[in-house]
């Protein structure tokens, strides 16, 4: 079965500092693997996924993940904060013993940018 | 502008009364979902519409009652609810196919009372 854990449920930044919060997952199959953002009272929005195309996958806002199998991790960064970055961060696996589009999600992690 | 809309955005209802969320998407996904996001809890998966068909049905309460008429539309049927369901409920959609990404909703907040 396909899971995922998200270290850290809050990170704190500065403005300009580097963001990098953490995903590891766990799959017996090549996972596609996702980053969603939620930003207060809205819904979630993709932020990048990995479909096995390139270790290194770029996102919207700056944002980016690098597949590393060895490590079973899908990081997220940033290399300088905005203070817009400041949301909650979901990272995702397929779900394939479900529903085939379905997808399992982390538990979250919110990030605050400080000034 | 999301391809999914949910509406209302707010709700406040009362534990005797029956009220019920819409979501339509605009997308031709033929897949739909409903998603509890409570505080401090991890987004739970509720419903699972494939074509119109419930595929899936993670042990939620029957006080919960989707209804999916077609590939487009889905509802959730509330009724006797408890304080505890107080939460946001997402609606999503996607091409039920792995690897496929999801499209979420704004999201509906339900407060009981």
């Amino acid at each position: 079965a396909q899971s995922v854990t998200q270290l850290g449920s809050h990170v704190s930044v500065s403005e300009g500092a580097l963001v990098l919060l953490r995903c590891n997952y766990s799959s017996s199959v090549p996972p596609y693997l996702f980053w969603y953002v939620q930003y207060p009272n809205q819904g979630l929005q993709l932020l990048l996924k990995y479909t096995s195309a390139a270790t290194l996958v770029k996102g919207i806002n700056g944002f980016e993940a690098e597949f590393k199998k060895s490590e079973t991790s899908f990081h997220l960064t940033k290399p300088s904060a905005h203070m817009s970055d400041a949301a909650e961060y979901f990272c995702a696996v397929s779900d394939y013993g479900g529903s085939q589009g379905n997808l399992i999600f982390g538990k979250g992690t919110k990030l605050s940018v400080k000034p | 502008e999301t391809g999914v809309t949910q509406t209302p955005r707010h709700l406040v209802m009362g534990m005797t009364n029956k009220k019920s969320l819409k979501c339509e998407q605009h997308l031709g996904h033929n897949a739909m979902y409903w998603y509890k996001q409570s505080a401090k809890k991890p987004l739970e998966l509720m419903f699972v519409y494939n074509f119109k068909e419930q595929t899936e049905n993670n042990s939620v309460p029957s006080r919960f009652s989707p209804e999916c008429p077609n590939s487009s539309h889905l509802f959730l049927h509330l009724h006797t609810l408890q304080p505890e369901d107080s939460a946001l409920y997402l609606c999503a959609s996607s091409q039920d196919k792995v690897g496929n990404t999801i499209y979420f909703g704004e999201g509906s907040w339900l407060t009981v009372v």
